[in-house]
């Protein structure tokens, strides 16, 4: 099984809405990660775990929480988001990097979310 | 000066052509590297990894020059299928992953 799977696949919430992005992956890779991407631009970092540790955090609003609840499952709340926060939600993962050797990402398909 | 530079393009060729795109870095301690494929609306999708001894798949060439500080990707016989957003992903230290803005291509019939 080589797949990240996210849910749901497309989301629209009010700006007083509390949502929730789920990520689950059974690959054995003990670091995740939560990207933000807007059209026409790269992924942006938002969020690392490793061995279920949050391990980078780049200065992401309050307004979404991280959550890794076991060494599958990757959440990221949401609530009194913006309309700026409209974009692509991608999680990954990878193994965690060892001396000298990083390992490959393995992205889900995304979460496409709509504020309004 | 961006940590990871590449040419926006878009690379406009013909079926059957060569194109090759480049990426530059600034950190010289970066310590892995990779050419993602994205298509519109969907995830990235690892195309290669890139070693200093260069690494071939089909039609696909990949070349790491450290001295420089650049990696390069090389697609050969171009298909229309190969139309996408070409990313070039640097990892230097740690979790420390460094996305390129991305190199769009167009191959037409």
């Amino acid at each position: 099984d080589t797949e990240v799977t996210q849910t749901p696949k497309h989301l629209v919430m009010g700006m007083t809405n509390k949502k929730s992005l789920k990520c689950e992956q059974h690959m054995g890779h003990r670091a995740m990660y939560w990207y933000k991407q807007k059209a026409k631009k790269p992924p942006e970092l938002m969020f690392v775990y490793s061995y279920e540790k949050l391990s980078i955090n780049e200065s992401v609003p309050s307004r979404f929480s991280p959550e890794c609840p076991n060494s599958s499952l990757l959440n990221l709340h949401l609530h009194a988001l913006q309309p700026e926060d409209s974009a692509l939600y991608l999680c990954a993962s990878s193994h965690p990097p060892t001396t000298g050797v990083n390992e490959k990402l393995f992205f889900g398909s995304g979460t496409q979310l709509s504020v309004l | 000066r961006k940590e990871v530079e590449q040419d926006p393009g878009p690379f406009n060729v013909p079926e059957g052509a060569t194109v090759a795109f480049n990426c530059t870095y600034s950190n010289s301690a970066s310590q892995s590297f990779f050419w993602y494929r994205q298509d519109c609306r969907k995830e990235p999708k690892l195309l290669m990894s890139v070693y200093s001894s260069g690494n071939e798949d089909g039609r696909f060439t990949a070349q790491l020059n450290r001295a420089s500080q650049y990696i390069s990707l090389l697609i050969r016989d171009s298909k229309l299928s190969d139309s996408a957003t070409y990313l070039c992903v640097v990892i230097t230290g740690g979790f420390k992953t460094i996305f390129g803005a991305g190199t769009r291509l167009f191959v037409k019939a």
